[in-house]
């Protein structure tokens, strides 16, 4: 099994909702993370986690909450968003250190109204 | 630090046409460099990488790119493009020390009948 999977695809959340995405793989990986994507533009890292620990925090307000409960599954919890937080939100996962084996998730695409 | 440059924010070719995607980078240590392939409102896929060794890498898809340490240049190319072909492509570094990649802003490839 070589997926990232991603839930959910689509969210629409008003900006006072709290939502979470979430993000899951089998591949014994140990290190995960969270990219933002606004449209026309390149991924941006948010987060990594190696080995459960956050390693990287690439300075994302609060209102993005990262969790890694397991080495499988890995939340970006979502409170009082903007509109401009609008994006696609993608994950990927691999060894630490590893990004030459890097594997993405087909995202979440999410609308903040 | 690294940083990459892609030279064409889009590139309109005709099928069969060969193409070629510029990418150049900038970083004062070894790198790793990527091109990813991304399809409207999916994730990114690995198109291929340069790691080490040959100079020349052949990827999926019938892509292909050298690595010009001199040019700091990574340039992706096809020799005869299909329909199919049409997308967003991000060329990468890494220099495998932060566990995180570095994108370009992106090509929009699109192949016209």
């Amino acid at each position: 099994d070589t997926e990232v999977t991603q839930t959910p695809k689509h969210l629409v959340m008003g900006m006072t909702n709290k939502k979470s995405l979430k993000c899951e793989q089998h591949m014994g990986h140990r290190a995960m993370y969270w990219y933002k994507q606004k449209a026309k533009k390149p991924p941006e890292l948010m987060f990594v986690y190696s080995y459960e620990k956050l390693s990287i925090n690439e300075s994302v307000p609060s209102r993005f909450s990262p969790e890694c409960p397991n080495s499988s599954l890995l939340n970006l919890h979502l409170h009082a968003l903007q509109p401009e937080d609008s994006a696609l939100y993608l994950c990927a996962s691999s060894q630490p250190y590893r990004v030459e084996k890097l594997f993405f998730g087909s995202g979440t695409q999410l609308s903040v109204l | 630090a690294q940083s990459v440059t892609q030279l064409d924010s889009q590139v309109p070719v005709f099928e069969e046409a060969p193409v070629e995607l510029r990418c150049n980078y900038s970083s004062s240590v070894s790198v790793y460099l990527f091109w990813y392939v991304q399809y409207p409102n999916q994730g990114l896929q690995l198109l291929l990488k340069y790691l080490s060794g040959s100079t020349l890498v052949k990827g999926i898809n019938g892509f292909e790119a050298e690595f010009n340490k001199s040019q700091t240049s990574f340039h992706l190319r096809k020799p005869s493009v299909h329909i199919s072909d049409t997308a967003e492509y991000f060329c990468a570094v890494s220099d495998g020390s932060q566990g995180n990649l570095i994108f370009g802003k992106g090509t929009k490839l699109s192949v016209k009948p």
